[in-house]
């Protein structure tokens, strides 16, 4: 079975704290996505990445970094969080080639205080 | 970027109703996508469609691809407790590693 993971359910930062969000795939998928959920604006592409050491921008990666060092892990970093990034953060990943079909994580709900 | 309209935003139905929602958009797609998602999880794919006019099943959901390639809908048929959640469309144009556009989400209330 398919498996994205997110290291943590739960997160709360403080503003101006750097936070690095976790996802972890086990199904050798070269294509991974990170994306914020807000009640009433939907799923909102952050950054997605080809494969190992290539990354993309979606449509807000302001405020955002990403790293892909290994092809089964892609983190979210932000870099001086800020009240306005508190937001479920959903990682996803996809079969290169295979069209469209998006693997999603259970999400990290991260308030920033 | 690209944006889907879906409608209704959100339903509330008594259990045994059918339910139809809808996505339209100004840009044409090559994929429509349905998924859902529950409370405390993350997004699962329904169904996916990839031809224009294509109609395709999944048990009690029944979606279909617009022949214009800007529209799709899902129906549920006989609705009950468990298809409570937030039912998202998705387009996908196709070619690169691209991520989906996805509409804002339909939130299903099913009464008993």
């Amino acid at each position: 079975d398919v498996k994205v993971t997110q290291s943590s359910r739960y997160l709360v930062k403080r503003t101006g704290e750097k936070v690095f969000l976790e996802c972890v795939q086990d199904m050798d998928h070269e294509n991974m996505f990170w994306y914020r959920q807000d009640p009433g604006l939907g799923l909102r592409l952050i950054y997605f990445s080809y494969d190992v050491k290539m990354k993309e921008k979606g449509d807000i990666p302001e405020g955002y970094s990403v790293s892909r060092e290994k092809k089964e892990r892609f983190s979210l970093i932000l870099e001086s969080a800020s009240t306005n990034q508190t937001s479920m953060y959903l990682c996803a990943s996809r079969i290169q080639g295979t069209g469209s079909k998006l693997f999603f994580g259970s999400g990290t709900q991260l308030s920033v205080l | 970027g690209q944006q889907l309209n879906q409608s209704p935003q959100s339903m509330f139905i008594q259990e045994g109703e059918d339910v139809s929602m809808n996505c339209t958009s100004s840009s044409i797609f090559n994929t429509w996508l349905w998924y859902k998602q529950e409370p405390g999880e993350g997004p699962v794919l329904l169904i996916a469609l990839y031809k224009a006019g294509e109609l395709t099943s999944n048990g009690r959901l029944t979606a279909q691809f617009g022949i214009t390639r800007k529209d799709s809908f899902l129906n549920i048929s006989a609705s009950i407790p468990s298809d409570v959640g937030i039912y998202f469309c998705a387009g996908h144009t196709g070619g690169g590693a691209d991520g989906l556009t996805f509409g804002k989400g339909t939130h299903l209330i099913i009464q008993p």
